[in-house]
């Protein structure tokens, strides 16, 4: 089992949709949870950081389930530049490793 | 957040040579890492960077293959030695400012193809 899964896509939405990613994380100590977005040809840029509470950022929303070892990314009224890949990042236990899935493509078409 | 400059950007290398990349950051960051992305794979720790000492090597990455050195707080290089054409990946820098629930930040990358 992959230590950090997340549904490859691509996701193909029109502008305005609202769409959501999944994530799901095997270790369960880990202890803080990142969502990173990547476009082509380009490095891995913070999106945001993910919290227990779950927290907003303008059209982006995070939810964290420990329980479930789940993740959620969910983005508004998505616009043409929020195509990117979307990656799930997760750190081990305080630890320095980030462990990042494989990505999910987004492509929001007009 | 820190600004990261990563050097040479992209590079076209012949197999068996060396080649070493360097990691600029315009502050002092208590952490420093690099990362390996192959061709349509997401992002694979080589090693931490760990300032005046030996670099710590993930599973799988050796100090003979990748030496690492830190001389500084605001400063790392990576050597990919000996290369082949399995080296061909993008070679990211990060740092992480504080403590391990922090996030990272990465430099542009590194584009390295081998011939």
């Amino acid at each position: 089992r992959k230590e950090v899964e997340q549904d490859p896509g691509p996701f193909n939405v029109p502008e305005g949709a609202t769409v959501a990613f999944n994530c799901t994380y095997s270790n369960s100590a880990s202890q803080s949870f990142f969502w990173y977005r990547q476009d082509c040809r380009k490095e891995p840029k913070l999106l945001m950081s993910v919290y227990s509470s779950g927290n907003e950022d303008g059209r982006f929303t995070a939810q964290l389930n420990r329980a479930s070892q789940y993740i959620s990314l969910l983005i508004r009224d998505s616009k043409l530049s929020d195509s990117a890949t979307y990656l799930c990042v997760v750190n081990e236990e305080y630890g320095n490793k980030l462990v990042f899935g494989a990505g999910t493509i987004l492509r929001v078409k007009s | 957040s820190a600004v990261i400059s990563q050097k040479p950007s992209r590079d076209i290398c012949q197999r068996g040579t060396s080649l070493t990349i360097q990691c600029q950051v315009d502050s002092q960051v208590t952490m420093m890492f690099w990362y390996r992305q192959q061709p349509g794979q997401s992002l694979t720790l080589i090693a931490t960077a760990n300032q005046g000492s030996e670099a710590t090597y993930e599973s799988g990455f050796v100090i003979d293959k990748f030496p690492i050195s830190r001389p500084n707080l605001t400063f790392s290089t990576l050597t990919v030695s000996n290369m082949s054409p399995e080296d061909s990946s993008i070679y990211l820098c990060s740092v992480r400012a504080g403590t391990g629930n922090q996030p990272q930040h990465f430099g542009d990358g590194t584009r390295l193809s081998i011939l």
